[in-house]
């Protein structure tokens, strides 16, 4: 079982839907959270942190549930422009010896 | 005002040959990075630094030797291409602490034929 694992899709959605991606992770000591995104033969970028007691930024919702060991990240009213790839993100360790996991990440495709 | 930035953006070469990808971040990080992306999309690290040392080291064929002559920079050097190395190279960087976030850069498609 990967340690970080996501949803791979793809998530085909009309302009204006709501859509939810969830990224379960196995390692209980996990400390931090992250949503990235990542274009078309882009990097990625960071869409957000995920904090212990969720976070919105605009139309993104993160929330994250240590208890069942998953994080998750809401899109509401979608837009042609939030098609890419959203990589959910997750450390553990700090200082020198912090890892980044990171997830396979979920394909999105907002329609007109 | 280009934060993380690597070259070259393309490279073609043949089997054999020996390469190498540059990466500058003017961030002021001290923890740089390599990361490959190979067609399956997967993002795996290669190495890290962190203030020109050595930190992380995943399992890489020993012909990739990284370099980091100053904190700003980390260059990758590959020797005798094979085709499995063709894939996106990233660098990235970013501060020491916990929730720090990584800056990538634009990347470099490596394609050996």
């Amino acid at each position: 079982r990967k340690e970080v694992e996501q949803d791979p899709g793809p998530f085909n959605v009309p302009e204006g839907a709501t859509v939810a991606f969830n990224c379960t992770y196995s390692n209980s000591a996990s400390q931090s959270f992250f949503w990235y995104r990542q274009d078309c033969r882009k990097e990625p970028k960071l869409l957000m942190s995920v904090y212990s007691s969720g976070n919105e930024d605009g139309r993104f919702t993160a929330q994250l549930n240590r208890a069942s060991q998953y994080i998750s990240l809401l899109i509401r009213d979608s837009k042609l422009s939030d098609s890419a790839t959203y990589l959910c993100v997750v450390t553990r360790g700090a200082g020198n010896n912090r890892k980044l996991i990171w997830g396979l990440g979920t394909s999105l495709a907002v329609n007109p | 005002d280009t934060a993380v930035s690597q070259t070259p953006k393309y490279l073609v070469t043949q089997m054999g040959n020996d390469k190498s990808i540059k990466c500058e971040q003017n961030l002021g990080h001290d923890t740089m990075y390599w990361y490959k992306q190979d067609s399956k999309k997967f993002l795996k690290i290669m190495f890290s630094y962190n203030n020109k040392e050595l930190i992380i080291n995943e399992t890489v064929p020993n012909r990739f030797s990284p370099k980091s002559p100053d904190k700003a920079h980390l260059n990758l050097h590959i020797n005798s291409l094979e085709l499995g190395d063709s894939a996106v190279y990233f660098c990235a960087s970013s501060p020491t602490g916990f929730w720090s976030p990584l800056h990538f850069g634009n990347g470099t498609r490596l394609t050996v034929t």
